[in-house]
């Protein structure tokens, strides 16, 4: 079965600087990856999402994400945060008929 | 109403009652899903209907009862639940059950007491 690995529980970053969100994932095939993002008391909102071709995708809000299947990762970057870039962000994967496999979520917190 | 709307935003109930949460979609989607949502736990698939036939059930006790009269409308029933079923139900819909990116609705926080 796939399972996704975000190891940053929290993770706290300047208003203007870059951000960079881990994601591992586990799966024998290419899968689609996604990521999500999540305020407080809100449903989740999808950022971006690779399914095939160019392996860095674009994304709502600045974000882009690079797939690199020699590492089993799907990392989140954006060059410049924002205060309202403050939430939870999910990294998912579909890989079979179970539908999407969520990591635990990285907080991130940005500091004026 | 645009995406996925969730009704009610909030429930409290006492474990002996019974009630509903109800989402619809008007996205155009075929597939809808129940998820959980607990504190410092991932997100936990409960149910997914495709053309609103029931393709999974996560060994979701039985308490939870989920209908899906057609394609844009998802319930989940409650009935005589535990305090650990408090949490954050989120319903989702996708184009498709395989491959497909899906939207969320806000959420109902349920409150078990």
């Amino acid at each position: 079965a796939q399972s996704v690995t975000q190891p940053d529980i929290h993770i706290t970053v300047s208003e203007g600087a870059s951000l960079e969100l881990r994601c591992n994932y586990s799966y024998g095939a290419t899968p689609y990856l996604f990521w999500y993002v999540q305020s407080p008391g809100q449903g989740l909102q999808l950022l971006l999402k690779y399914f095939s071709g160019d392996t860095l995708v674009q994304g709502i809000k600045g974000f882009e994400a690079e797939f690199k299947r020699s590492q089993s990762s799907f990392n989140l970057r954006k060059p410049s945060v924002h205060w309202s870039d403050a939430a939870e962000y999910f990294c998912a994967v579909v890989g079979g008929a179970d539908g999407l496999t969520f990591g635990k979520g990285t907080h991130l917190i940005i500091q004026p | 109403e645009t995406g996925v709307t969730q009704t009610p935003r909030h429930l409290v109930m006492g474990m002996t009652n019974k009630k509903s949460l109800k989402c619809e979609q008007h996205l155009g989607h075929n597939a809808m899903y129940w998820y959980k949502q607990s504190a410092k736990k991932p997100l936990e698939l409960m149910f997914v209907y495709n053309f609103k036939e029931q393709t999974e059930n996560n060994s979701v006790p039985s308490r939870f009862s989920p209908e899906c009269p057609n394609s844009s409308h998802l319930f989940l029933h409650l009935h005589t639940l535990q305090p650990e079923d408090s949490a954050l139900y989120l319903c989702a819909s996708s184009q498709g059950v395989l491959g497909y990116e899906q939207y969320f609705g806000p959420g109902t926080r349920l409150t078990v007491t």
